[in-house]
C-alpha cells in the first residue's frame, strides 16, 4: 500500500522568510496530492492540491511541486506571516482509493 | 451552511469499555471518513462510507468499526478499549463522487483512555 514520509517535523522561520516541506511517496500509481493545514484545537483544512498531470500549482503565497519520476512533492510558501504557524499534513491517493497522510510539519513563523 | 459536527467534543473511558463517536456530515455530502490522529503519527486512515456503504477500509483491528444512516450521519465504534487507542478521531465529509476531491474536516472527538 502506499506510504507517504514528510519532512521536516518541525520548521521555524522567520516572518517574511519562505518555507518548505517535502513529502515522498512510495505508489506509483498515486495521481491525487492535497496539502492540509491544521490550526490548534481544529480540523485540517485543504489548502492547496496537484494532480499528477501538473508539475507546478500556485495559490498566491503558496504552491505545490510535483516530481512523479522521483516520487516526491513539495509545499512551499513565500513571505510567512504569523497566521501561516500551523500543522501541514501532505498525502496521496490513487483513484478511488484512500487518502493516505504524512505524519506532518509543524511550522513557527516568528515576528 | 454549518460545518461537519463531531460529539462528543472530549470523552474519558477506561481500558476495557467501548465507546461510540458521532458525526454529522455537511448537507448534501454523501461521504464519511475517519481518521485517527496521534502525535508523531499524522493522521491514520479507518475507514469511509458512502451511502450507507463501507468503500474504503484502513488497517486498523476488528475492534473499530462503524456505520453510516441514510441521513449520511455516522457513527464509529471501538470496543474493548486499550491504552493505545487513546487519540483525536477526525471525522471528514465530501460530497463523495467525484475521485480527489476536498474533504472538509470536524474538530475532532479526543480520547483519552486510563
Amino acid at each position: 500500500g502506499e506510504n507517504v514520509e514528510q519532512h521536516p517535523s518541525t520548521l521555524s522561520v522567520q516572518e517574511g522568510d519562505s518555507a518548505v516541506i517535502k513529502c515522498t511517496y512510495s505508489d506509483s500509481a498515486s495521481n491525487y496530492f492535497p496539502w492540509y493545514k491544521q490550526e490548534l484545537g481544529k480540523g485540517p483544512q485543504l489548502i492547496i492540491d496537484i494532480r499528477s498531470n501538473v508539475g507546478e500549482k500556485k495559490d498566491q503565497r503558496i504552491a505545490v511541486t510535483l516530481n512523479k519520476t522521483a516520487k516526491h512533492f513539495s509545499l512551499h510558501i513565500t513571505e510567512t506571516q504569523p497566521e501561516d504557524s500551523a500543522v501541514y499534513f501532505c498525502a496521496a491517493s490513487e483513484r478511488g482509493d484512500k487518502l493516505i497522510f504524512g505524519t506532518g510539519t509543524r511550522l513557527q513563523v516568528f515576528p | 451552511k454549518a460545518g461537519v459536527t463531531q460529539t462528543p467534543r472530549y470523552l474519558i473511558k477506561t481500558r476495557g469499555q467501548q465507546v461510540t463517536l458521532s458525526c454529522s456530515p455537511i448537507s448534501g455530502h454523501r461521504s464519511v471518513s475517519w481518521y485517527q490522529q496521534t502525535p508523531g503519527q499524522g493522521l491514520q486512515f479507518l475507514f469511509e462510507y458512502f451511502s450507507e456503504t463501507q468503500r474504503n477500509k484502513g488497517n486498523f483491528p476488528g475492534r473499530f468499526s462503524g456505520r453510516q444512516f441514510s441521513n449520511s450521519r455516522s457513527e464509529m465504534n471501538v470496543s474493548t478499549l486499550e491504552l493505545g487507542d487513546s487519540a483525536l478521531y477526525l471525522c471528514a465529509s465530501s460530497l463523495g463522487s467525484v475521485w480527489g476531491e476536498k474533504l472538509f474536516f470536524g474538530s475532532g472527538t479526543q480520547l483519552s483512555v486510563l
